[in-house]
């Protein structure tokens, strides 16, 4: 149990489009879900949480208008990187957690890879 | 300081060996410990949580240190697959809405 995808798994874009990412919990009800950032050699940075129904909270340093999360459903968030540039390069995770998970466990899709050109 | 910090490694050792990762983490007022493994290229996976008292699971044993704000993971009767990042994870909060802040995560190499 506790699965949870994305889609896609990776994507080459050029400068100045944007890119739509999907975060699915496929077996549970995902009443949180998160969204984390990999560069190369680097750890997981945290770039927004957010709650279904409500507006995502992110951290100090992330663009919200760059970077769009809706959480419309309890299985669906998706991630849109809006006029994305090379250095948005990067590997993005979702994960997801529900009330009652324990102690603060999270389940995480398997990422994707965007490059941009 | 960083929020969590780990010695990056890269640890070689040979099939058989023990060996020991170690994990500091600024908050004193965090409330939950995990290791996570991350293959090459995938997402972390949990390994196993970490609780003041010390746990095991097979040839894998975490403990937690609050007074010292350290954490620690031994893995014995190392086998090629344990070859992986291992992610020392703390949550300041406790249940399930807090974020994760990661280490920098400490390299294994099992070698033959």
């Amino acid at each position: 149990g506790a699965v949870v995808s994305q889609h896609p798994s990776w994507v080459i874009c050029k400068s100045g489009t944007s890119v739509k990412i999907e975060c699915r919990s496929l077996d549970f009800q995902a009443t949180t879900m998160f969204w984390y950032r990999q560069f190369p050699k680097q750890s997981l940075m945290l770039m927004a949480t957010s709650n279904e129904g409500s507006k995502a909270t992110y951290e100090q340093g992330v663009e919200k208008d760059k970077f769009l999360i809706n959480h419309a459903s309890l299985t669906l968030s998706t991630l849109t990187v809006t006029s994305a540039h090379p250095e948005d390069s990067s590997f993005y995770i979702c994960s997801a957690s529900w009330v009652g998970t324990a102690g603060g466990e999270q389940f995480f899709g398997p990422g994707t890879r965007l490059t941009v050109l | 300081r960083k929020e969590v910090e780990q010695d990056p490694g890269p640890f070689n050792v040979p099939e058989g060996a023990t060996v020991a990762f170690n994990c500091t983490y600024s908050n004193s007022a965090s409330q939950s410990f995990f290791w996570y493994r991350q293959d090459c290229r995938k997402e972390p996976k949990l390994l196993m949580s970490v609780y003041s008292s010390g746990n095991e699971d097979g040839r894998f044993t975490a403990q937690l240190n609050r007074a010292s704000q350290y954490i620690s993971l031994l893995i014995r009767d190392s086998k090629l697959s344990d070859s992986a990042t291992y992610l020392c994870v703390v949550s300041p909060y406790g249940g399930s809405q807090g974020n994760l802040i990661f280490g920098k995560g400490t390299k294994l190499s099992v070698k033959p």
